[in-house]
């Protein structure tokens, strides 16, 4: 199962609104939803922010929020803060019965 | 508290084993799935394994199965990871997950809670 395909980084100024895609196939992100979204910073655990393609956790701010599009799903932060800058990875069912994700975007908060 | 601990990670041999444990606390730890997931250093994520709150349902990668075992032990509030056979590219801190959704015996692969990880070497 091949990871699914995200940027390997994106960059965006304090209050702007960023969007990271994840591309994958009609086996995994196209075929379900679902499709989970992590933040993770320098030597720590991931931290779920997004599940369901666009459903998100108690306590994530609401500057997150998902979607998808056939094949593709996408993470978009609003207003962004210093504290935003991480490492962001997708994930995703696939029709094999397993998970896969993407290979990592690192934000970084200019 | 929620809290998941691993532990049994170190240095090993090639084509030796290792046997990776999750101790779990702060939630009713047979109500959920449980899964691991590894990240190799300055990698990312890598799904590994996962296993129904009941063991009856359980799903490896395609890249671990047949060397590696998941189990459980609700009495015990434990997870764990029998690595066989253990390779180069199996070195990796290795993330024990809980399952966010409950109320099914299946798998669902959202994780709403991480342990720290454990780190595993391999390397002669």
């Amino acid at each position: 199962q091949s990871a699914l395909t995200q940027p390997a980084s994106v960059s965006g100024s304090p209050g702007q609104s960023i969007t990271i895609s994840c591309t994958g196939t009609s086996s995994d992100i196209g075929g379900y939803n679902f499709v989970s979204w992590y933040q993770q910073h320098p030597g720590k655990a991931p931290k779920l922010m997004i599940s369901d393609v666009n459903r998100r956790p108690s306590g994530v701010s609401n500057r997150f929020s998902g979607s998808k599009s056939g094949d593709t799903a996408s993470l978009t932060i609003s207003g962004l803060q210093a504290e935003d800058e991480a490492d962001y990875y997708c994930s995703s069912y696939t029709s094999r019965n397993t998970w896969v994700f993407g290979g990592g975007t690192k934000l970084t908060v200019l | 508290e929620v809290q998941l601990v691993e532990s049994g990670g170190g240095l090993v041999q090639p084509g030796r084993s290792l046997r990776l444990s999750c101790a779990a606390s702060g939630f009713t730890f047979d109500d959920y799935a449980m899964h691991w997931v590894r990240q190799a250093p300055g990698k990312g994520l890598e799904w590994v394994s996962g296993v129904t709150w009941s063991s009856a349902n359980i799903v490896y990668a395609d890249s671990v199965k047949g060397r590696f075992t998941i189990s459980r032990d609700n009495a015990r509030n434990s997870l764990f990871l029998q690595m066989n056979s253990l390779r180069a590219e199996d070195t990796a801190l290795y993330y024990c997950a809980k399952e966010k959704y409950t109320g099914y015996d299946g798998l669902m692969g959202t994780y709403d809670m991480w342990g720290r990880g454990t780190m595993v070497t391999v390397s002669s």
